[in-house]
C-alpha cells in the first residue's frame, strides 16, 4: 500500500449521517491528499495538506472537511452524507522533485 | 493549470501484441508527468514518471513512454502485452505552479482489455 493505510475500506451511510475516514502514512513526508474517484472522471483532489498543522481546499471540496493533527495523519470528514459523496476515496503522500505521489487502497463509500 | 487528454477511453489488445495508449499534455512549463494503473478494486500503483531527464522513461512491468515535447505527448507502450497488464491506466501531470503543493491533474483514464 506505499506506505499509506486507510480505514474504513467500506462504508454505508443514510443521508444526513456523518463519518471520518481516516488516512496515516507510515514515511515522513510532508505533503498530503485525499481524492474521490467517479466513473469515467479521474481522480479529482479534494483538499490536501502541504505540511503539518496547514491544510487547503482541492477542486472538489464542498460537504468536506479534513484535519492534519501530526505529520502521519490526514483525515476527511463528511459531516452530513449525500448521494453525490458516494465514491471511492484515496489518500495520498506526496515525496520528491516533482512530489511522486503515492496511494493509499481506497475507500468505498455508499450514501443511500 | 496543467492538463491531460487521455486520447482512447478503452484500448483492446490481444496478449502477445504491442500496447499504445496516448496521452497529450497541456502545460506551459516543463512538466512532470506520471502514469499510473489501476487494477480493479485496488489503489493507484506508479509506473513511471517523467521529470525532465531522459525523454524515454522505463518503468515496472515492461511499460515504458517517451516525452515529446513538440508534439506535446507522453504515450505509454509495452512491446508485448500480458493478460495481467489489463487495468485503468491514467495519465497524471504535476501542476508545479498551482497552491496545491503539486496536486495532481488525473486524465480520466484508459481501460486496457487483453484478451486470450
Amino acid at each position: 500500500n506505499a506506505g499509506v493505510t486507510q480505514t474504513p475500506k467500506f462504508q454505508v451511510l443514510k443521508t444526513g449521517q456523518s463519518m471520518t475516514l481516516q488516512c496515516a502514512q507510515d514515511m515522513n513526508h510532508n505533503s498530503m491528499y485525499w481524492y474521490r474517484q467517479d466513473p469515467g472522471m479521474g481522480l479529482r483532489l479534494i483538499y490536501y495538506s502541504a505540511s503539518e498543522g496547514t491544510t487547503d481546499k482541492g477542486e472538489v471540496p464542498n460537504g468536506y472537511n479534513v484535519s492534519r493533527l501530526n505529520k502521519r495523519e490526514f483525515s476527511l470528514r463528511l459531516e452530513s452524507a449525500a448521494p453525490s459523496q458516494t465514491s471511492v476515496y484515496f489518500c495520498a503522500r506526496g515525496q520528491g522533485l516533482g512530489e511522486t505521489q503515492y496511494f493509499g487502497p481506497g475507500t468505498r463509500l455508499l450514501v443511500l | 493549470a496543467q492538463s491531460v487528454t487521455q486520447l482512447d477511453s478503452h484500448v483492446s489488445v490481444s496478449e502477445g501484441t504491442p500496447v499504445l495508449l496516448r496521452c497529450n499534455y497541456s502545460s506551459s512549463y516543463s512538466p512532470s508527468l506520471f502514469w499510473y494503473v489501476q487494477h480493479p478494486n485496488k489503489g493507484l500503483q506508479l509506473l513511471l514518471k517523467y521529470t525532465s531527464a531522459a525523454t524515454l522513461v522505463k518503468g515496472i512491468n515492461g511499460f515504458e513512454a517517451e516525452f515529446k515535447k513538440s508534439e506535446t505527448s507522453f504515450h505509454l507502450t509495452k512491446p508485448s502485452a500480458h493478460m495481467s497488464d489489463a487495468a485503468e491506466y491514467f495519465c497524471v501531470v504535476s501542476d508545479s505552479n498551482s497552491n496545491s503543493g503539486y496536486a495532481l491533474n488525473f486524465g480520466k483514464g484508459t481501460s486496457l482489455l487483453v484478451t486470450p
